[in-house]
């Protein structure tokens, strides 16, 4: 079975450009969720999606940061403008949502803004 | 609310050695509770989960965690540490949401 797959991998980018970060969870899973990863303040949740509709965003940092689900098989996260300090590695995880916290992984995606 | 409390952001032990990871919770509704493993350049892996059923609860790699209501606790243990061991770990704690928060982390170093 295909894992968790986020896209790009590792991203570099210029303070102020747009940076769209992709998901696509395992199939059947109807949660979805998006963590920061950094060295000085470990894994955040930014958001979570159960089927298909935000649960909670009260980890989005500020504006800049949105997080779409369209459907059941793909999800994005896009900083506008992207910043320094948003580098960072962002996950998404999966689960099949029946509160067993089981959740599944993707590689993630390295951001870097300079 | 949830949250999770691992004590030390590093540990280092003797191959051969028993490992003891640390960690606290707090939570306003019975947890459940989770330890995931990271290796280096890769997402998070589960090793083991509490859900109410039997307090010590095994893993996958020889890990295993006790969870203690009194002391708010559930560490991890492993009776002898092999270099694969060496990773990142972390405790996570969840209510009867999906919202699952992680500690920081405790990265675990393996010395020959």
């Amino acid at each position: 079975d295909a894992g968790v797959i986020q896209s790009p991998r590792h991203e570099v980018t210029e303070m102020g450009q747009e940076v769209t970060l992709r998901c696509k969870p395992i199939s059947g899973h109807n949660s979805l969720f998006w963590y920061r990863q950094t060295m000085m303040r470990g894994l955040e949740l930014l958001i979570y999606f159960n089927n298909n509709v935000p649960i909670d965003d009260s980890g989005m940092p500020e504006d800049r940061f949105s997080a779409k689900m369209p459907n059941a098989s793909f999800s994005t996260l896009k900083i506008q403008p992207s910043e320094p300090r948003d580098s960072a590695v962002y996950f998404c995880a999966s689960s099949r949502g029946t509160n067993t916290g089981e959740l599944f992984f993707g590689e993630g995606s390295r951001l870097t803004v300079l | 609310a949830q949250s999770v409390t691992q004590l030390g952001s590093h540990v280092s032990v003797s191959e051969g050695a028993l490992v003891l990871l640390r960690c606290n919770y707090s939570s306003s509704v019975p947890p459940y509770l989770f330890w995931y493993v990271q290796y280096p350049n890769q997402g998070l892996q589960l090793l083991l989960k509490y859900t109410s059923a039997a307090t010590l609860v095994k893993g996958i790699n020889g890990f295993e965690a006790e969870f203690k209501k009194s002391e708010t606790s559930f560490h991890l243990t492993k009776p002898s540490a092999h270099m694969s061991d060496a990773a990142e770990y972390f405790c996570a704690v969840t209510g009867r949401d999906d919202k699952i928060i992680f500690g920081k982390g405790t990265r675990l170093h393996i010395l020959p």
